[in-house]
């Protein structure tokens, strides 16, 4: 079965501090992983994923095979990164986590 | 390019009732994908349409059903509403060659009393 985990509903920083979402997932195949993103009053979009290997708005995220996990880092936290969220994996169909929301505090 | 259209909005209905949401896919796009989001959770998929043909279904009652157009437009229809039907539904489009890379549309927001 396919599964994802986000396990944290909120997270809190500063503007400055580095930033860490936390997914993991489960699927017995080759999965691929995702995070997708919704500012507010906007609609929910891809931010980026692991085959791309790429970093956007200075996020990046690594798969970790052996930990079957897929966190998302910033170094340096924005108040425009405040937003929700969602790690999604791919099988045979696109299946998202509970989302978290990051909070970045002035 | 034009992005992913939802209608209605906003939609409320009486248990039993059939509901039909539409969704108008980006331009060039050939695959839709529909997801059910509750109040507090992740976008849950429900199917996913390709040239007009179902294409992959998630842990949905068959009173959820589906329909691609020629022009890769599609419909959502709900039989008999539950009260636990009431979330918002989201389409998704994308190309089949990178079924993954999903662009959203706006969502309809269904309240069923």
């Amino acid at each position: 079965a396919q599964r994802v985990t986000q396990p944290e509903k909120l997270l809190s920083v500063f503007k400055g501090a580095p930033v860490e979402l936390k997914c993991n997932y489960s699927y017995s195949g080759s999965p691929e992983l995702f995070w997708y993103v919704q500012y507010s009053r906007q609609r929910l979009q891809l931010l980026l994923r692991h085959i791309s290997r790429e970093s956007i708005k200075g996020f990046t995220a690594d798969l970790n095979k052996g930990e079957t996990s897929f966190h998302l880092k910033k170094p340096f936290a924005q108040e425009e990164d405040s937003a929700m969220y969602y790690c999604a994996l791919s099988g045979n169909k696109l299946v998202f986590g509970a989302g978290t929301i990051l909070r970045v505090k002035s | 390019e034009t992005g992913v259209t939802q209608s209605p909005t906003h939609l409320i209905k009486t248990r039993g009732q059939q509901v039909t949401l539409r969704c108008s896919s980006q331009s060039g796009h050939n695959t839709v994908s529909w997801y059910q989001q509750a109040l507090g959770q992740g976008p849950q998929f429900i199917f996913q349409y390709y040239r007009e043909e179902e294409n992959g279904r998630g842990n949905f009652p068959p009173r959820f059903s589906g329909l691609q157009f020629p022009n890769y437009s599609s419909e959502l229809n709900v039989n008999a509403l539950e009260l636990d039907d009431s979330a918002l539904y989201l389409c998704a489009s994308s190309w089949q060659e990178s079924t993954d890379t999903q662009y959203f549309g706006p969502g309809t927001r269904l309240t069923v009393l």
